[in-house]
């Protein structure tokens, strides 16, 4: 089974862009690609979904490429309140089922 | 809207004992529910997938009956682990599945349950 893999870890600074990858090979034909943030001690807290190309929302945008075996988390002026961990959820085409993906730890420094 | 809570938020308890933890949809009823467990500076685990009013699908290695649970209604799921031990202290998470207009299922997150197991 393919692991749902994303960067361990990412640095950034006050206001600037952050791309978080998450790179799903075999993901589901139909399944929605899901990005969730997580805080220490809490459950995760939904921030976007979307299937193909691109879509935004008031917080984050979430790109996709045709082949959709990976998506890009796009958050566009992080602030300190956004250090987090952000996971992707997606559906994997072998066994059916929905796999969160191995987490990215956000720092965002002042 | 889709606010899921959990109860308790944490607990502790003596090897051997019995723990409830409760799952509820406040503002939608949910089909589907799940359960995920999560260790420390890891991702989440899926453990069971709980219908209403069905019986729950268990992720391979997760005891069924050491972790019972039952999905009475579209609005309350419950897991229980049954003489718990040490090992089975993690963070215990649940989650609801709403289906949005477009008609895309998405999972909702409750707050968490901190179980420890003395």
């Amino acid at each position: 089974l393919a692991k749902t893999t994303q960067p361990i870890s990412m640095d950034s600074y006050e206001g600037q862009e952050v791309n978080i990858t998450c790179s799903h090979n075999n993901i589901a034909t139909n399944d929605y690609i899901t990005w969730y943030q997580q805080f220490p001690s809490q459950g995760p807290r939904f921030i976007i979904q979307g299937y193909k190309t691109k879509v935004t929302n008031e917080v984050a945008s979430l790109f996709i490429p045709a082949d959709r075996k990976s998506s890009t988390l796009s958050l566009p002026r992080v602030s300190l309140s956004d250090t987090a961990v952000y996971y992707c959820l997606v559906g994997d085409m072998n066994t059916d089922k929905l796999i969160f993906g191995t987490g990215t730890r956000l720092q965002v420094f002042p | 809207g889709a606010v899921v809570s959990q109860h308790p938020s944490w607990v502790i308890c003596k090897s051997g004992t019995s723990v409830k933890i409760e799952c509820r949809s406040l503002d939608f009823q949910a089909t589907t529910m799940f359960w995920y467990r999560q260790f420390p500076k890891q991702s989440l685990m899926l453990m069971a997938t709980s219908n209403e009013g069905s019986k729950a699908t268990y992720e391979q290695g997760v005891e069924k009956d050491k972790f019972l649970i039952n999905h009475a209604s579209l609005t309350l799921s419950t897991l229980t682990v049954t003489s718990a031990h040490p090992e089975d202290s993690s963070f215990y998470i649940c989650s609801a599945s709403v289906r949005g207009l477009a008609g895309v299922d998405t999972q909702y997150f409750g707050p968490g349950t901190r179980l420890t197991v003395l």
